[in-house]
């Protein structure tokens, strides 16, 4: 079964950083586009990076461009998201989300999550 | 972004019941729908995309149709593990959205 593992949240002040990682079992990483979203409290999803499968091509939406950035490393099955000058807004659960498939705009695999709290 | 409504927002349904979830787009998004289950502290599981096409391992009482503004999925007969979120995506353009959600709770 596929796992991915996400792990880094926690409790910030605004302006601060933090790096998320997800960790993926027994999935062909390396085929796969991986994803950023988050949900913040009692709202929907919402799609805020992506990476290929060779990072050839990165997105980020309006909402984190230029204060996010989305990595990934291939030998460690692993996806991070580094989050600069965090704001309160920024506060949700973030999941990340592989696209595997013909179309990998198609999440077939996600984590459970974990949770940034941004607040002073 | 084309937005996506859902309705409604709760769904009470019986066990063995079937339920009908809803998800209209602004625009037309052809068939590029796809359906997500959420229970509470669970990861999403994709059930549907392509409107229509069940993912693997998802059960045949889970179906999507529809197609240009309106879609739906149906659950024919509800069973315990099925009372959670589901959630509708489009993925036509760039960034996909999400609808906001319906809850399909136990009567």
């Amino acid at each position: 079964e596929v796992h991915l593992v996400e792990s880094g949240g926690g409790l910030v002040k605004p302006g601060e950083s933090l790096r998320l990682s997800c960790a993926a079992s027994k999935l062909t990483f390396s085929s796969c586009s991986m994803n950023w979203l988050r949900q913040a409290p009692g709202q929907g999803l919402e799609w805020i990076s992506s990476i290929s499968s060779a990072s050839s091509y990165l997105y980020y939406s309006d909402s984190v461009r230029g204060r996010f950035t989305i990595s990934r490393d291939n030998t460690r099955n692993s996806l991070y998201l580094h989050m600069n000058s965090l704001r309160a807004e920024d506060t949700a659960t973030y999941l990340c989300a592989a696209g595997c498939g013909g179309d990998w705009r198609i999440l077939d695999f996600w984590g459970q999550g974990t949770l940034v709290a941004v607040s002073s | 972004e084309t937005p996506m409504t859902q309705s409604p927002a709760t769904l009470s349904v019986s066990p063995g019941e079937r339920a009908t979830l809803s998800c209209r787009a602004s625009q037309s998004v052809i068939s590029n729908v796809a359906w997500y289950q959420q229970k509470p502290g669970q990861a999403p599981r994709l059930l549907i995309y392509g409107t229509s096409t069940r993912a693997t391992d998802i059960p045949a009482r889970f179906s999507g149709s529809g197609s240009g503004t309106e879609f739906t999925l149906t659950i024919s007969s509800l069973q315990s593990g099925d009372f959670a979120v589901y959630y509708c995506q489009e993925y036509n353009k760039w960034p996909p959205v999400f609808g906001q959600g319906t809850k399909v709770e136990i009567k």
